[in-house]
């Protein structure tokens, strides 16, 4: 089966730029997630969906971040205005369900200058 | 206190050496216990999925899981180069992707 596709792979922009990724899970996968990877730690979960429903968005910034699921299949995340925290990679994730291991994509790598 | 403590390493092993790679945690909710390997430039990839304490071996790799302890290992047997990656370490006290906590990573170099 193909994995998670992911695009930009890379990504640079200036600070209080605004920055889309977007997200194709596995087929048939019910489940997705958004996380950030900072260099040196580990993924912190953004947001969760199930089919086109936010799960959990407790550690997303909503002042900044926002993501949706469109019919329930492909998703983006945006960042508008970016800061220069913001600079990690950001990997999405798909389960066949809640209860499934999760299967990553490569992510996008974002750097805020 | 993070709830998942994981050391960052580096690891430098020669070609074949048994492994060791450790974490700890705080919670005692936690009962599904994982293990992803992370290539350079690439998606964490789960290699063991366990639950509960005890023993899961798959190939050169085996789990334990120590919930007395709050302690969790992976060993890998008869290292090779090519699994030189980062490891990280991963848990949730529900199954799947919710609410797991993953620790910061070790990164493992196998030497030839």
């Amino acid at each position: 089966e193909a994995g998670v596709a992911q695009s930009p792979r890379y990504k640079i922009i200036e600070k209080r730029q605004s920055v889309a990724f977007w997200c194709n899970p596995i087929s048939g996968h019910a489940t997705l997630y958004w996380y950030q990877q900072i260099l040196g730690q580990g993924p912190k979960l953004l947001i969760q969906f199930q089919n086109n429903g936010v799960v959990d968005d407790s550690q997303l910034p909503k002042d900044r971040f926002s993501a949706e699921r469109l019919k329930g299949v492909d998703s983006t995340l945006k960042i508008q205005p970016a800061k220069l925290e913001d600079s990690a990679v950001y990997l999405c994730a798909s389960g066949r369900d809640s209860n499934s291991p999760l299967h990553f994509g490569n992510g996008t790598r974002l750097t805020v200058t | 206190q993070k709830e998942v403590e994981q050391d960052p390493g580096p690891l430098s092993v020669p070609e074949g050496a048994i492994v060791s790679l450790n974490c700890t945690y705080s919670n005692s909710a936690f009962q599904y216990f994982m293990w992803y390997r992370q290539y350079s430039r690439k998606g964490p990839e789960l290699l063991m999925y366990t639950y509960s304490s005890g023993n899961k071996e798959d190939g050169r790799f085996t789990a334990q899981v120590d919930k007395s302890s709050k302690y969790i290992s992976l060993f890998i047997r008869d290292s090779q180069p090519s699994d030189s990656a980062t490891y990280l370490c991963a848990m949730s006290a529900g199954t799947g992707g919710f609410k797991t906590i993953f620790g910061a990573g070790t990164r493992l170099f196998v030497k030839a």
